[in-house]
């Protein structure tokens, strides 16, 4: 079966400090990995996507996530956090051998940037 | 350019009764896909249309069911509502469907109390 871990509920970290928001998956074959945003009463935002190729994949508001293929893991990270990060984090898959835009979510972390 | 809105925001209903939610896409985006969002299972797909196709399913009663509109925008209806129903049903537009890695945009949401 297809699906998403994401071990933590909530993450803390003080402001500036780098942080970590982590994922694993667990799916047949090379999947399509996503990281969203969501800020509360909106909906989701994208933040960056892994297709193939380099490892360290860029995104928005200075985001980044590292896909560890043996590990099974795309976790999201940035090097110096911001109070205006906190908010509710979604890791998803979409495994290459479906068709459409069917995605399977993580549960979500929440991130708490304190000042 | 204008994102995707979701109609209405918010509404109460009792059970027993339906209720259609209205989602219009960003202009150009063919795709439209529904998920319900809950604390307890979290973002669950529940279908995706494109040019007025149903192209995926998720694993939900016959009594949530769709439709789209050859301008895009896209209609979600549940009937003989159940308490469990009580979410917030989100809409994601993209340009198109297939085997890429597309992006999901999303509405803000319609959150749905059932009494």
């Amino acid at each position: 079966a297809q699906s998403v871990a994401q071990p933590e509920d909530q993450v803390n970290v003080a402001e500036g400090n780098p942080l970590t928001v982590k994922c694993t998956y667990s799916v047949s074959g090379n999947p399509y990995l996503f990281w969203y945003v969501q800020y509360p009463n909106r909906g989701l935002q994208f933040l960056l996507k892994y297709i193939t190729g380099d490892n360290l994949v860029k995104g928005s508001y200075g985001f980044e996530a590292e896909f560890n293929k043996s590990q099974t893991s795309f976790h999201l990270k940035k090097p110096s956090a911001l109070v205006s990060d906190s908010a509710l984090y979604f890791c998803a898959v979409r495994p290459l051998m479906e068709y459409g835009n069917k995605l399977v979510f993580g549960a979500g972390t929440i991130l708490r940037v304190k000042s | 350019k204008a994102g995707v809105t979701q109609t209405p925001r918010y509404l109460i209903k009792t059970r027993g009764q339906q209720v259609t939610l209205s989602c219009s896409p960003i202009s150009g985006h063919r795709s439209v896909s529904w998920y319900q969002q809950t604390p307890g299972q979290g973002l669950q797909f529940l279908f995706e249309y494109f040019s007025e196709t149903q192209r995926n399913k998720g694993n939900f009663p016959g009594r949530f069911s769709g439709r789209q509109f050859s301008n895009s925008r896209s209609e979600m209806n549940v009937s003989t509502l159940e308490l469990g129903d009580s979410a917030l049903y989100l809409c994601a537009s993209s340009v198109q469907t297939g085997s890429g890695a597309n992006v999901l945009t999303f509405g803000a949401g319609s959150r749905l109390t059932v009494l």
